[in-house]
């Protein structure tokens, strides 16, 4: 069965740097893209960027290109999502999800239980 | 960039209707649309992806249809648990405003 597993919630103050990670199992880790996704309080999804981890290829969203910072360490079969310099409109739910797909036909197809992040001072 | 446009963003149905929901898109994506539901306090699941294709486990009485620029969900005759908020996304990228569906 395919897994990702998010780390838990985390409060923060403005200013802070925060890591957030998404541990695959199940499958092969470095063959599938992994993507972030961010939902607001009371709000939509906004697709954030992806990552590959056999190599840690990334392409961003232009809305978070320069404000966040995605990794991988296939070793561990684990990607991260940085967050620096922390607001408070960076409170949110952020969730990881497998890309699955092939001919340009991709989706989300496996998510993470999502990391509430709340930025409080 | 590519921008998707869901209407409407709410809808009050009751069980057993049949609901339509419209994704459009700002430029042609052919069929690469995908849509999600969403409970509260859930991760997002797969519905249909390209446009039409049923995910796995999905019941039937979801399907999805369009091709460039106009997109629709429908689902044939709700029941209870299908009261949520659906997504339409670009590909793996932009995703909709989303629809919240409620109890009539």
């Amino acid at each position: 069965e395919v897994q990702l597993v998010q780390s838990g919630a985390e409060v923060k103050k403005p200013g802070d740097s925060l890591k957030i990670s998404c541990k695959g199992s199940g499958y092969s880790f470095t063959t599938y893209w992994i993507g972030w996704v961010r939902q607001m309080p009371g709000k939509g999804l906004e697709w954030m960027g992806i990552i590959f981890p056999a190599d840690s290829d990334t392409r961003y969203s232009p809305s978070f290109q320069g404000h966040v910072t995605m990794s991988a360490d296939k070793s561990f079969s684990t990607a991260y999502l940085q967050l620096n310099s922390l607001k408070a409109s960076d409170t949110a739910i952020y969730y990881c999800a497998r890309r699955f797909g092939e001919m340009l036909s991709y989706y989300f197809d496996s998510w993470g239980q999502g990391t509430l992040v709340t930025v409080s001072s | 960039d590519i921008q998707m446009t869901q209407s409407p963003s709410s809808l009050s149905a009751s069980v057993g209707d049949r609901v339509t929901i419209t994704c459009r898109a700002s430029q042609s994506i052919s069929s690469y649309l995908n849509w999600y539901q969403q409970k509260p306090g859930k991760a997002p699941k797969l519905l249909i992806y390209g446009a039409s294709t049923l995910q796995s486990g999905v019941p039937s009485r979801f399907s999805g249809s369009g091709s460039g620029t106009d997109f629709t969900l429908t689902i044939s005759s709700l029941q209870p648990e299908d009261f949520a908020t659906y997504y339409c996304q670009q590909s793996y990228r932009v995703f909709g405003g989303g629809t919240k569906l409620e109890i009539k």
